[in-house]
């Protein structure tokens, strides 16, 4: 199993210009999620996903769209990139919360984007 | 929302030294987490604990959920070189509709040889 992969792993985006970043994970996990981790800030949760066709806001969604058309794929997008979305994006993905031991959270090995 | 203190912010410590580190809550949590994230990496789950006051190992490492479920504490011992890394506390309270983890700013760790 490959676990949770992300695409791309860099990019270089100008202010104003539009990206995707690209999260797959192969173990039929329910749960996913975005997060952003800028310097002494932590990781942040930007949106989630209950379910494929589902999507929530979490702490930090503004400037971000997400979609789950699949269940084993979620998209972030960014509609027009402003420099404070600079930073590391993290995605992770758990199984449904049913049982002890069923909710921790698998992460991707993360896109660093740059907006100039 | 909820907010967590993590504490220290970083350390640097002798090889062969134990290392301890805690989390604070503003509220109660049932769940902690702790991840270490390596470099360039994205974190990765070192020990989960489900109830207050359980004490959980895997290999060198120590965690615990303390009593009042506003805490918890990750110990390492005898401490090697590639401990080095960034450890983050998570927490969450699974009430209905709660599917969020908090996570504290992380402790960083540098181990010298």
């Amino acid at each position: 199993n490959a676990g949770v992969t992300q695409t791309p792993k860099f990019r270089v985006l100008k202010t104003g210009q539009s990206m995707t970043l690209l999260c797959a994970q192969d173990m039929n996990h329910e749960y996913m999620y975005w997060y952003r981790q800028d310097p002494g800030m932590g990781l942040r949760l930007i949106h989630y996903s209950v379910g494929e066709g589902t999507t929530a806001k979490g702490e930090v969604p503004d400037g971000y769209n997400v979609s789950r058309l699949k269940k084993q794929n979620f998209l972030l997008g960014l509609e027009s990139a402003a420099p404070s979305q600079t930073s590391v994006y993290f995605c992770a993905s758990s199984y449904r919360q049913i049982a002890a031991g069923a909710d921790t959270q698998y992460f991707g090995p993360g896109t660093r984007l740059t907006v100039l | 929302g909820q907010q967590l203190n993590q504490s220290p912010q970083s350390m640097f410590i002798q090889e062969g030294e134990d290392v301890s580190m805690n989390c604070t809550s503003s509220s109660i949590f049932n769940t902690w987490l702790w991840y270490k994230q390596d470099p360039g990496e994205g974190p990765v789950l070192l020990i989960a604990l489900y109830k207050a006051g359980e004490l959980t190992s895997n290999g060198r490492l120590t965690a615990q959920f303390g009593i009042t479920r506003k805490d918890s504490f990750l110990n390492i011992s005898a401490s090697i070189p590639s401990d080095v890394g960034i450890y983050f506390c998570a927490g969450r309270y699974s009430g209905a509709g709660s599917y969020q983890l908090t996570f504290g700013k992380g402790t960083k760790l540098s181990v010298i040889p």
